[in-house]
């Protein structure tokens, strides 16, 4: 079965210290793997997405995840964690070799980050 | 641009009680979703339209219907509300039905069934 864990319920960071927010996935084939972002009161926003090719990945707002086939991860990671990044955080994943569409989403990671 | 909006942002509502939750979207986007958000869960999908004049059951569609009124707009019917939906109900949008597509999600509605 197709799934997706996010090992931690929460993640603290200073300001300025580097992040990662951890995500590992169980797909039958090969995966499409999504991050997005929830502010409060708001919808996911979009943060990026593997679908093929290099597999460390750019994003918005200076992040960026890191597509381990053999550890069946895709770590989303910062250099440096703003005050401003504090929010719940979803990986998503697909199988690409399922016909049509279905996205599992994990629980979510809350990521706080303290001035 | 607006984006995927949704209608009311928040809503009480009493067990057996019927409503319509709106969405619509205005990127010219094919495809259409409704999910639900529930505390310690990822979304899971309800209902999706991956073109205009079709509709799909999700992974949890009991309780619900839809209809995609058209390209733009995508409505999630509660006939008989229940406590079990009490939840915050998500509409997304994505200009084709692909697995690479990014989805784009309205602000959410909070839903509260007594």
């Amino acid at each position: 079965a197709q799934s997706v864990a996010q090992p931690e319920d929460q993640v603290n960071v200073a300001e300025g210290n580097p992040l990662t927010v951890k995500c590992t996935y169980s797909v039958s084939g090969n995966p499409y793997l999504f991050w997005y972002v929830q502010y409060p009161n708001r919808g996911l926003q979009f943060l990026l997405k593997y679908i093929t090719g290099d597999n460390l990945v750019k994003g918005s707002y200076g992040f960026e995840a890191e597509f381990n086939k053999s550890q069946t991860s895709f770590h989303l990671k910062k250099p440096s964690a703003l005050v401003s990044d504090s929010a719940l955080y979803f990986c998503a994943v697909r199988d690409r070799n399922t016909g049509g569409f279905k996205t599992i989403f994990g629980a979510g990671t809350r990521l706080f980050v303290k001035a | 641009n607006a984006g995927v909006t949704q209608t009311p942002k928040f809503q009480v509502l009493k067990t057996g009680q019927s409503m319509t939750l709106q969405c619509a979207q205005d990127m010219n986007h094919n495809s259409m979703y409704w999910y639900r958000q529930d505390p310690g869960m990822g979304l899971r999908l309800i209902y999706y339209s991956a073109s205009e004049g079709t509709t799909d059951k999700g992974e949890v569609p009991n309780g619900y219907n839809v209809s995609r009124l058209n390209k733009r707009e995508f409505s999630l019917r509660l006939e008989s509300a229940a406590p079990s939906q009490t939840s915050v109900y998500f509409c997304a949008s994505s200009e084709n039905f692909s697995n690479q597509e990014t989805q784009y999600f309205g602000p959410g509605t909070r839903l509260l069934v007594l």
